[in-house]
């Protein structure tokens, strides 16, 4: 068990609608990153909070955005859903140690199936 | 142009035996950080190591180790005497910064290792 967890672990639904993927840190961490793993595309990084603050943005689309709360946990909104968004969607937190190594934790993923 | 080319799609070892898995990757920065990540079977994702680009010394984790050779933008990952439990799909990927974004992440399209027991 890493410490980080993601709900729902499982979410149909249907094309035109909008879902929310929620994750929970570690206990302490305060950078979280969202990534997405579809057949198509592979493994692919969608966007980076450090302690609330947005501080990397990578293949995320327009449809899709996120936020990371006063309380670290992190919300990932998918808006307007087409079937390409079917994938696994994962969410890490990471610390660094006094060595400045970094060292990440993923939760068990969200599987969305957009119908 | 891919920035993380993992050329080997699928290896098969024999237990016991050591397999070395390549990654190649292409970026203009001096700074810049490399992973490698597992995925079992089961699906989750594990971190493995992260590398920055200023050290270039080799990383050996128990039967993990890992070499970083900057003249040939390789990062290869190799696994002594393989075990049942290291059949997984092995990513790699690259972190560079940029201007506008922040830190970009490139993943591979990662190596499917199978240990036949």
């Amino acid at each position: 068990d890493s410490g980080v967890t993601q709900t729902p672990k499982h979410l149909i639904t249907a094309t035109g609608q909008r879902v929310t993927l929620r994750c929970s840190p570690r206990s302490g961490d305060l950078s979280v990153y969202w990534y997405q793993q579809s057949l198509d595309q592979g493994l692919q990084f969608l966007i980076q909070y450090y302690n609330g603050e947005e501080r990397a943005k990578g293949n995320i689309l327009e449809r899709f955005s996120a936020q990371q709360f006063p309380d670290l946990h992190s919300e990932l909104n998918l808006s307007s859903l087409e079937l390409g968004d079917s994938a696994l969607y994962f969410c890490a937190s990471s610390v660094r140690d006094r060595g400045l190594q970094e060292t990440q934790y993923f939760g068990p993923g969200t599987r969305l199936l957009v119908l | 142009a891919q920035k993380v080319t993992q050329a080997q799609t699928e290896i098969s070892v024999v237990e016991k035996e050591d397999v070395t898995l390549d990654c190649v990757y292409e970026t203009r920065d001096t700074t810049y950080y490399l992973f490698w990540y597992k995925q079992p079977p089961s699906g989750e994702l594990v971190f493995l190591i992260r590398r920055n680009s200023f050290d270039e010394q080799n990383e050996i984790s128990g039967r993990y180790s890992w070499n970083f050779q900057k003249s040939t933008s390789s990062f290869n990952f190799t696994i002594t005497a393989s075990q049942v439990v290291d059949s997984a799909v092995y990513f790699c990927a690259l972190s560079e910064p940029d201007s506008n974004t922040g830190n970009q992440f490139y993943f591979g399209t990662g190596t499917s290792l199978t240990v036949i027991p």
